[in-house]
């Protein structure tokens, strides 16, 4: 099975900031990773695929990068709105996918 | 809109069984793969189950193996978790969510439903 391993697992930035969250793969897994954006007591929100694509009606404020086994998912202009758990996942044993255990992000 | 709306979730004593639905809307739900993951309460996601479009496949996370069964009826629009044998550490609020391109082609998910609770308990 494919691990994924984010990083830090809780960050701590100020509305203004710009933030970059890491994941990393346990074995390559080309460009098949997306990011998720969950708030509390909702469910997840899609916010990138393919490692680099914002889906749909997604703000330019997001942006990921990264192939092969290190992956970021960076957040620039930090609103209200950003601070909630993020999630990378990787799909290239689709649709056997896996997910990184989050990365809480909150208000300093 | 595209829209997923899940159903059937409740509290069921150990050794129960329960059937999950996912209602889909806005979208031609024949032409995609669906997938059921599950959050416990405090915990990160977790990949349960996978239908490809047409129902021809199906794929299971072990820790469900031989108990849950992922079904769908493309003329009802509607995606199903049979979850037999339950265990408390199956409590969790389960989502079911979308692929984000057709005919099970690789991709990641594009819309989750808003969940629903299963609570595993005497």
């Amino acid at each position: 099975d494919i691990q994924m391993t984010q990083s830090p697992s809780s960050l701590s930035a100020s509305v203004g900031d710009r933030v970059t969250i890491t994941c990393r793969a346990s074995q390559g897994i080309s460009n098949y990773l997306a990011w998720f954006q969950q708030k509390p007591g909702k469910a997840p929100k899609s916010l990138i695929y393919a490692a680099s694509s914002l889906q749909s009606g997604v703000p330019s404020k997001f942006s990921g990068s990264g192939s092969g086994t290190d992956f970021t998912l960076t957040i620039s202009s930090l609103q209200p709105e950003d601070f909630a758990t993020y999630y990378c996942q990787q799909y290239n044993s689709y649709p056997q996918v896996t997910f990184g255990q989050g990365t809480r992000l909150e208000i300093k | 809109q595209v829209q997923l709306v899940e159903s059937g979730g409740g509290v069921v004593q150990p050794g129960g069984s329960l059937r999950l639905s996912c209602a889909a809307s806005g979208f031609t739900f024949s032409s995609y793969g669906m997938h059921w993951v599950r959050q416990a309460p405090g915990k990160g996601l977790e990949w349960v189950a996978f239908i490809r479009y047409d129902g021809s496949n199906k794929y299971y996370a072990d820790s469900v193996k031989g108990r849950f069964t992922i079904s769908r009826d493309n003329s009802k629009n509607t995606l199903y978790l049979q979850m037999n044998s339950l265990r408390a550490e199956d409590t969790a609020v389960y989502y079911c969510a979308k692929d984000g391109s057709g005919y099970s082609y690789a991709s990641a998910f594009d819309i989750w439903g808003q969940g629903t609770m299963v609570t595993v308990s005497s």
